[in-house]
Formats: C-alpha cells, sequence, structure tokens
C-alpha cells in the first residue's frame, strides 16, 4: 500500500493563479481532510470528508474548495490564490469516520508570490 | 469552538532524562486526545492517543494522561533518546471539530 499520497511536493504560483493540490489514498478509508501548518500555529483543519458525496468545513475554509466524488481522491482547490496560502499543506485520512487515528501524506510546500 | 494550548513551545534535555508536554482544552464536548510526531521535514505520524473515559495510556517509554476536570492532558517521555528530537503535537477532537496545539520543539542531547 502506498497510503496517502500527495501531489505536487513544491509548489510556487503568483498571485491570482489557481491551482488543485491532489491527494489519494488506497487503504479505503471514509474520512480524509486537509491541513495547513503554519509556524508557531500547529495544524488547522480546512475541509474535511467523512465519505465520496459528503464534504464539510474546517476551522480554516476560506478560499479553499473540495471535492469528494470517489473513496480514494480527495482534491483541494485553490480558486485564486493569495500570499496568506503560503503554507504546507498536509492530506490525511482515516479508517474512523471521526477524524481519530489520522495518516498522513508527505505535504505540500506552496508558496504565493 | 475548541481552542488548544500547548506549553512549552520549546524543550530541550540530556538523553535519559524525561520530558513532559502540557496541553489544555476548552471545550468539554471533546472527547479524544491524540498526539503526532513530527520530525524535521517529514509527515506527522500517531503516537498515542487517549479518550475521554480514560485516565492514562502508556506504551513502552510514552504515556499519556488527561484530567477532564481540569480541562487539560500531558505527553511524557522517559528515558529519552536522540531519536525522540521532533515536534510534537497535541490535538482536542470532539464533534468533529478537530484542534491542534501549536506544537513543542523536543530536542535531546546525547
Amino acid at each position: 500500500n502506498a497510503g496517502v499520497t500527495q501531489t505536487p511536493k513544491f509548489q510556487v504560483l503568483k498571485t491570482g493563479q489557481s491551482m488543485t493540490l491532489q491527494c489519494a489514498q488506497d487503504m479505503n478509508h471514509e474520512y480524509m481532510s486537509w491541513y495547513r501548518q503554519d509556524p508557531g500555529m500547529g495544524l488547522r483543519l480546512i475541509h474535511y470528508s467523512v465519505g465520496a458525496g459528503i464534504t464539510d468545513q474546517g476551522e480554516v475554509p476560506n478560499g479553499y474548495n473540495v471535492s469528494r466524488s470517489t473513496t480514494e481522491d480527495f482534491p483541494l482547490r485553490l480558486l485564486s490564490a493569495a500570499p496568506s496560502q503560503t503554507s504546507v499543506y498536509f492530506c490525511a485520512s482515516s479508517y474512523r469516520t471521526d477524524g481519530e487515528k489520522l495518516f498522513f501524506g508527505s505535504g505540500t510546500q506552496l508558496s504565493v508570490l | 469552538g475548541e481552542n488548544v494550548e500547548q506549553h512549552p513551545s520549546t524543550l530541550s534535555v540530556q538523553e535519559g532524562d524525561s520530558a513532559v508536554i502540557k496541553c489544555t482544552y476548552s471545550d468539554s464536548a471533546s472527547n479524544y486526545f491524540p498526539w503526532y510526531k513530527q520530525e524535521l521535514g517529514k509527515r506527522p505520524q500517531l503516537i498515542i492517543d487517549i479518550r475521554s473515559n480514560v485516565g492514562e495510556k502508556k506504551d513502552q517509554r510514552i504515556a499519556v494522561t488527561l484530567n477532564k476536570t481540569a480541562k487539560h492532558f500531558s505527553l511524557h517521555i522517559t528515558e529519552t533518546q536522540p531519536e525522540d528530537s521532533a515536534v510534537y503535537f497535541c490535538a482536542a477532537i470532539g464533534n468533529n471539530d478537530m484542534r491542534f496545539g501549536a506544537g513543542t520543539r523536543l530536542t535531546v542531547k546525547p
């Protein structure tokens, strides 16, 4: 099993550009989620999903969209990137639907200039 | 919503000593408290967790204690080793509201 796979590992955007961060898991986990990690602020939940077709907002959802068309994939979309979205993004999944016992991906370092 | 505070932000110990990291939470609905370890440049990994109906849990050199009345929980690492050096995050979860602490950078000096 590959676990949780995130792509790309690094990305540089200009303000206003859009992009999609990809996340896939091969563990048949129902729960998937996105976090951003900023220095001194820990991990903050952006969006999460408890199954295909179901998504919900986390602590910091503004500026991000998600969809969950399959159990395996949970992409994160930045519609119009802003410098405040410069961060490290982690995708995570769990076999539980309540966010417990998370398996994290390797992260995406995003810089918005 | 939930608010989690973590202390200290940095901790340096000698190899073989114990390390304690403390977290407090605000939402009495929180019922699950995990700890994640993140080595430099790596992904966070779950090292131990505890539910609200348990006061203490131990796994080899790592233990977590929970005081529901005071709304605080702690990570205890005994006989620290250089490979324990990392950033440790606590979290509190209740009603799908998940909040992480800001992290503690633990350095174990050989």
